[in-house]
């Protein structure tokens, strides 16, 4: 069964530190995956597309890592902001067209 | 340049009934996904739609039906509602490309079944 898992499930910290998110998939015959951010009541917006070709994604202060042979990947935020608030979800898709999601990481960044 | 487009934005309904949830994808994109996101989980893929057909359906009961249009828009049908379909329902739009293949979401539909 494909799963997607991400840990933790919620993290606060002080503002201006870098932090680590994690994603890991069980089938790593994947597509890409990618990274998405979620406010409060509102849609998905996608942060990075990895392809299963690559290692990492980069846009800003964000930087995503994959490793298919170890089924994980990690989203690195650096000088952490409190816009960058938010729930963070991993989601894998594979070649039947799915998107397979993590239950994702909510964010705290305290001033 | 118009994102994807979701309507209603919120809707209430009573068990048993029927609901029909509306997509407009992104310009220029041709691929449809739905997907249900219950309070607090991450969301489930309920199907996909590309040239007017479904190619790939989630493990959703046959209670939930689609269906897209020449112009790409499409819809999201549930019958006989059941008070578990409460949930945010997101609409993802893409252009099948292997090399970007980003799915844009829109702001969702909030559906509370009573």
């Amino acid at each position: 069964k494909q799963e997607v898992t991400q840990i933790p499930a919620a993290l606060s910290v002080p503002e201006g530190e870098n932090l680590v998110l994690n994603c890991s998939f069980t089938d790593s015959a994947i597509y890409n995956l990618q990274w998405f951010r979620q406010d409060p009541g509102k849609g998905l917006t996608s942060l990075l597309l990895i392809q299963s070709s690559q290692r990492e994604q980069t846009s800003g202060r964000l930087n995503a890592s994959l490793d298919k042979s170890s089924g994980r990947s990690t989203l690195y935020i650096a000088a952490s902001q409190p816009g960058d608030s938010a729930t963070y979800l991993c989601a894998v898709e594979y070649s039947n067209y799915q998107l397979i999601w993590g239950a994702g990481t909510k964010l705290i960044i305290k001033p | 340049d118009a994102g994807v487009t979701q309507s209603p934005t919120h809707l209430i309904k009573t068990r048993g009934q029927q609901v029909t949830l509306r997509c407009s994808p992104k310009s220029g994109h041709d691929t449809v996904s739905w997907y249900q996101q219950a309070l607090g989980q991450g969301p489930q893929f309920i199907f996909q739609y590309y040239e007017e057909e479904e190619r790939q359906r989630g493990n959703f009961p046959d209670r939930f039906s689609g269906h897209q249009f020449p112009n790409y828009s499409s819809e999201l049908n549930v019958n006989a509602l059941l008070l578990g379909d409460s949930a945010l329902y997101l609409c993802a739009s893409s252009l099948r490309d292997p090399f970007t293949d980003t799915q844009y979401f829109g702001p969702g539909t909030r559906l509370t079944v009573l």
